[in-house]
């Protein structure tokens, strides 16, 4: 079975400054998916970024880009330029190449953006 | 073009009660998929169902829980005779096709409280 964990439970950046969030996954197939996910209050889930493994090129939707390692099976975000909206709780998640809808996530990270 | 439907927004429920969720996908989408969001973790995976045909149940509690997707009409999870355990979010994501390439798109939840 596929499993997602993200070792950071809060994360805090000072607005306008970096931020790296972690997640390590586990699976034996070779072809899926990884997406983060970012979760506010209003308890939405709002797809950030999305990054297919057999691709060697490293996602970036503007200020939001991830750092794939598929041998290291590791897909962390980096928020550049963090904004106080991207306060949220952020969650990675592994999908199988089949069956789009049974992913599995992570525990999430909190985010906290300092003014 | 409306996004997935979810409701009720909140839910309040005795113990032994029955709880009923209601899940509306995006127009043109006929693959529905329930998460369970408990509590500081991630989303879990419980039920993939396509109009009238459950897909994947292998989420699914053996007892007390079912949903259904019937030809006309919403999605219906539901939860029969509830326990405090059962609190938690309820999503639903809904895609045009079961594969890779067909995205998933979520409701904003269900939160379900039981007293």
């Amino acid at each position: 079975a596929q499993t997602v964990t993200q070792s950071q439970p809060e994360m805090s950046v000072q607005e306008a400054e970096t931020v790296t969030l972690s997640c390590t996954y586990d699976t034996s197939e070779s072809d899926y998916y990884l997406f983060w996910y970012k979760q506010p209050p209003s308890r939405q889930m709002i797809l950030v970024i999305r990054q297919e493994a057999y691709k060697q090129q490293n996602a970036t939707e503007n200020r939001f880009s991830v750092n794939f390692q598929k041998a290291a099976k590791s897909f962390s975000l980096k928020i550049s330029d963090s904004q106080l909206g991207d306060a949220a709780m952020y969650f990675c998640a592994y999908q199988p190449y089949t069956n789009a809808g049974k992913s599995t996530f992570g525990d999430g990270t909190t985010l906290t953006v300092k003014p | 073009n409306a996004g997935v439907m979810q409701n009720p927004r909140h839910l309040v429920r005795r113990r032994g009660q029955e709880a009923r969720l209601r899940c509306s996908p995006m127009k043109g989408h006929s693959h529905v998929y329930w998460y369970r969001q408990l509590p500081e973790e991630g989303l879990k995976f419980m039920v993939y169902l396509q109009k009238e045909n459950i897909i994947d149940e292998s989420g699914m509690p053996k007892e007390r829980f079912s949903a259904e997707f019937p030809k006309e009409g919403p999605s219906i999870l539901r939860i029969q005779q509830v326990v405090r355990g059962d609190s938690a979010a309820y999503f639903c994501a809904s895609s045009t096709g079961g594969s890779y390439n067909s995205p998933l798109h979520f409701g904003n939840g269900t939160r379900l409280t039981v007293t």
